[in-house]
């Protein structure tokens, strides 16, 4: 079965600093969805990459697929404190498959 | 944004008890789903719904576990008879198509005593 590794487990930041967040796919991925939860909510939709190669951004966060690497990437710039919360990334088991399996999160904390 | 709507937010049962977690996807939607998180743990799938009936189904969705869409609104998780190890954050999801984003309501907490 298909695993996502999240790198790192936690991260502490300070106020406007970049940062970086990886996802690692045991196998070959056919698409990645980034989500946001706070703490003890719902997942918040943040951007889907369909295609090797594609880079989508909104407002200050980035993210790449790389399908050689099976690996994405989310990249915050200037981080402010409404980016705090536990980012996960997901992908479908196999292309138009709807079942995602998850990652294990990232937990990012904005310090002042 | 029309948005997922769980009820209830929080949900405490006795062990052998049944429970009915009710979710309103999004009014366009196609594909329902039930994800669940166990404290400290990954988001996980439970099953998926389309036309009504199970598109698949994970090794956790049991016989204990069933999935309705009563009406043209409503989808529901029921627990037949509950155990310790449900307790965990229930989350529903929706999508237009099967290979959309997916948009998730705000999850039910079911802790079984």
């Amino acid at each position: 079965s298909q695993e996502l590794e999240q790198s790192p487990q936690s991260l502490i930041v300070q106020e406007g600093k970049n940062l970086t967040i990886n996802c690692t796919s045991s196998k070959t991925l056919y698409g990645l969805y980034w989500y946001k939860q706070k703490y003890g909510e719902g997942l918040i939709f943040l951007m889907m990459l369909q295609k090797g190669g594609e880079e989508k951004s909104h407002e200050k966060i980035t993210a790449k697929l790389d399908e050689k690497k099976q690996q994405s990437s989310l990249h915050i710039t200037a981080s402010q404190p409404s980016h705090a919360g536990i980012y996960l990334c997901g992908a479908p088991r196999d292309f138009g498959n709807e079942k995602l399996t998850f990652g294990t999160g990232t937990r990012l904390t904005i310090i002042p | 944004e029309p948005e997922v709507t769980q009820t209830p937010s929080h949900q405490v049962t006795q062990m052998g008890q049944e429970v009915i977690l009710r979710c309103v996807p999004i009014s366009n939607h196609l594909y329902f789903y039930w994800y669940r998180q166990i404290l400290g743990q990954k988001v996980e799938f439970l099953v998926s719904f389309y036309n009504n009936e199970i598109s698949e189904k994970s090794e956790i969705f049991d016989d204990q576990f069933s999935v309705e869409r009563p009406d043209g609104s409503n989808f529901t998780l029921k627990i037949r008879s509950t155990k310790l190890e449900d307790s965990a954050m229930y989350f529903c999801a929706s999508a237009p198509r099967v290979d959309e984003k997916l948009f998730f309501g705000s999850g039910t907490q079911l802790s079984v005593l």
